[in-house]
């Protein structure tokens, strides 16, 4: 079992609309989670960071956390084709300063 | 403000051949981290500096790949003989208290052939 894993996609949204990327982790004691946003050829972005249960809002982004279920994902209103990338999520290793990613969900956001 | 800066941006080598990448942390930050991604798998992580020393080191594949931060600014990673299996592409990224990066470099692509 991978220690992050998320749906690859592509997720294909039409522009304003909602995308919902989901991300669920194996080590049930990590404490911070995190959101990267990557476009083609360019390095990771952090975006949003969440460490407690609920939700977290920022601007068009919202994260919400599930320790119980170990599922993290992240909402994007009004969607735009500027936010056509590959979403990461990672997690922090408990016992260290590591990021453990997964592989990304590529999202398409189509006019 | 500059951000991480890697060197070079591509690399093409032959196995055998050594290869060395360099990273350039944001000016005053401690912690430097280097990833890879190897095509179509997830980033990985290599290891962790704070300041010269190496906090983590667990992410090393073998010891063909050799990491240095001499005096505490730009970091190194060599690979010496290089593999197939080592192409990818190699970020580093830097952060000044110990949590995770908001700053990426822009990767060194490595193709081994």
């Amino acid at each position: 079992q991978k220690e992050v894993e998320q749906n690859s996609g592509p997720l294909s949204v039409p522009e304003g609309a909602i995308a919902s990327l989901n991300c669920t982790y194996s080590d049930r004691g990590s404490q911070s989670f995190f959101w990267y946003r990557q476009y083609s050829g360019k390095s990771p972005e952090l975006i949003m960071s969440i460490y407690s249960n609920g939700d977290k809002e920022d601007g068009r982004f919202t994260a919400q956390l599930n320790k119980a279920s170990q599922y993290v994902s992240l909402l994007i209103r009004d969607s735009q084709p500027s936010d056509s990338a590959t979403y990461l999520c990672a997690v922090n290793d408990r016992n260290t300063d590591k990021l453990i990613f997964g592989t990304g969900t590529r999202l398409q956001v189509f006019p | 403000e500059a951000g991480v800066t890697q060197f070079p941006s591509h690399s093409v080598i032959e196995k055998g051949q050594t290869v060395t990448l360099r990273c350039d942390p944001i000016s005053g930050h401690d912690n430097l981290y280097w990833y890879r991604r190897v095509m179509g798998k997830e980033i990985k992580f290599l290891l962790h500096f704070v300041k010269e020393s190496k906090q983590d080191e667990s992410g090393m594949p073998n010891n063909r790949f050799l990491a240095e931060r001499t005096g505490g600014t730009y970091s190194t990673l060599k690979v010496q003989p290089a593999e197939l299996e080592d192409s990818g592409v190699y970020f580093c990224a830097s952060s000044q208290d110990g949590r995770p990066s908001k700053y990426f470099g822009p990767g060194t692509r490595l193709t081994v052939t």
